[in-house]
Order: structure tokens, then C-alpha cells, then sequence
């Protein structure tokens, strides 16, 4: 079945505590990000990768990094979380750019 | 700067009643609109638009996109309680980003 996953799908974590969210797709996509989706702001898109070892910022990179080793993993980084980072995690794969994504089933992280 | 707006913000309709949403957008390099169908998880995929006037349909489902006006509209027709969800549009711009409304919340009523 086609399709992206997230894990882990729920967490709470303590500020300034390391953290990884996992992103995996099974559809040899190429065009890889990551959203947070908070009340009010909508969608709003974090990174973004074209391609394996190919990455760029979004419209809400700060305190974030990721990387794109293989293909079909993309993982999230939060080097030092914050409470401003307690939101919903979207990460969402696509043929190409511009093309209609796939959603994984989300990640709901409170920092507190 | 870019943007992407959709009206209304929300909408309240009976079952049966026909709905428009409407997407307008400012990007430069303009290449593609797409539409998606939020419920209480992710968004989920319903259409790509790239040339003006071609009318996309799926169901009861249609859009089209209007490039003169740097719009886009979605319409429900025969709504049904399934179709309450939030409807998200967006618009690739600059080189690779992803740029989305914030959403028009439709809810149908029994």
C-alpha cells in the first residue's frame, strides 16, 4: 500500500531536549517536506527536499533541521525544542515539485 | 510578497445545497493550483489545475482554474454530511516551496 509514515505519531517532551521525527514513503517519490499546522496559520511549510542530499528552507525553518540521505526518508530534527514548537507535524511526499502530495498521518508534539 | 487566500474562512450549508469555494492567488512563475480534502487527520489530495478554463471533475467534486484572475474555485454540488472537512488550496512559488491557504471550513448540516 502506498503510503508515508510518522513516527511517533504522538509526543511530549521537555524543552531543550533533542528530538527526531521519522518520515518514510514507499512510492519512490522524489519531492519531500515537512508542515506544522497550527490553529489560525494553517499549513505552513518547513523544509523541503528535491532530492537525496537535496534540501532547503520553507517559510518557517528556524529550530529545525533536516536531512535526506535516502530516498525515501526524511527525517525532522529538533536540535533544542521550545514550547513555539509545540504544534501539528505534517510530512508529505509527491512525484515532483507542484504535484498533488501524500500526507503522512501526522504528529501531534507538545514541548512544555 | 506570494500568497495564497481563500474565501470564505467558513461555511455552513444543509445536505443537498451546492457549494463554491474560491482560491485566488499571487505567485510569480506560476505552475500549478492544487486542492485538498482535510478531515480530522491529513490532507488528502483532490486535484491539480494547470490550465485555465479545463474543468477537473471527481463525483459530485469540480474545479477549475481562471489564470486571467489568478483564481481557482472548488464546487460541492449535492453536498452531504462526508463532505464536511476543511478544504485546503495551494500553490507551488518561488523555486520548490509550497505556499497553502488557510482554509475554508465547510460543515454540513443533516
Amino acid at each position: 500500500e502506498a503510503q508515508v509514515t510518522q513516527n511517533p505519531r504522538y509526543l511530549i517532551t521537555v524543552t531543550g531536549k533533542k528530538l527526531t521525527v521519522t518520515c518514510s514513503q514507499n512510492m519512490n517519490h522524489e519531492y519531500m517536506s515537512w508542515y506544522r499546522q497550527d490553529p489560525g496559520l494553517g499549513l505552513r511549510q518547513i523544509y523541503y527536499s528535491m532530492n537525496v542530499e537535496v534540501t532547503d528552507k520553507g517559510d518557517v525553518p528556524e529550530g529545525y533541521k533536516v536531512s535526506r540521505k535516502e530516498k525515501r526518508n526524511f527525517p525532522l530534527i529538533l536540535e533544542s525544542p521550545s514550547p513555539n514548537q509545540t504544534s501539528l507535524y505534517f510530512c508529505a511526499s509527491s512525484l515532483s515539485r507542484g504535484s498533488g502530495q501524500f500526507f503522512g498521518p501526522g504528529t501531534r508534539l507538545t514541548v512544555l | 510578497e506570494d500568497k495564497v487566500v481563500q474565501s470564505p474562512l467558513s461555511l455552513v450549508v444543509h445536505e443537498g445545497d451546492t457549494v463554491t469555494l474560491n482560491c485566488s492567488y499571487e505567485v510569480t512563475n506560476f505552475r500549478s493550483l492544487l486542492w485538498y480534502k482535510q478531515e480530522k487527520k491529513a490532507p488528502t489530495f483532490l486535484f491539480m489545475l494547470t490550465s485555465s478554463g479545463i474543468e477537473k471533475k471527481s463525483g459530485r467534486l469540480s474545479s477549475i482554474l481562471d489564470k486571467k484572475e489568478l483564481s481557482s474555485i472548488l464546487n460541492i454540488t449535492a453536498t452531504q454530511t462526508g463532505d464536511s472537512a476543511i478544504y485546503l488550496c495551494a500553490v507551488p512559488y518561488n523555486n520548490n516551496d509550497m505556499r497553502f491557504g488557510a482554509g475554508t471550513r465547510l460543515t454540513v448540516k443533516p
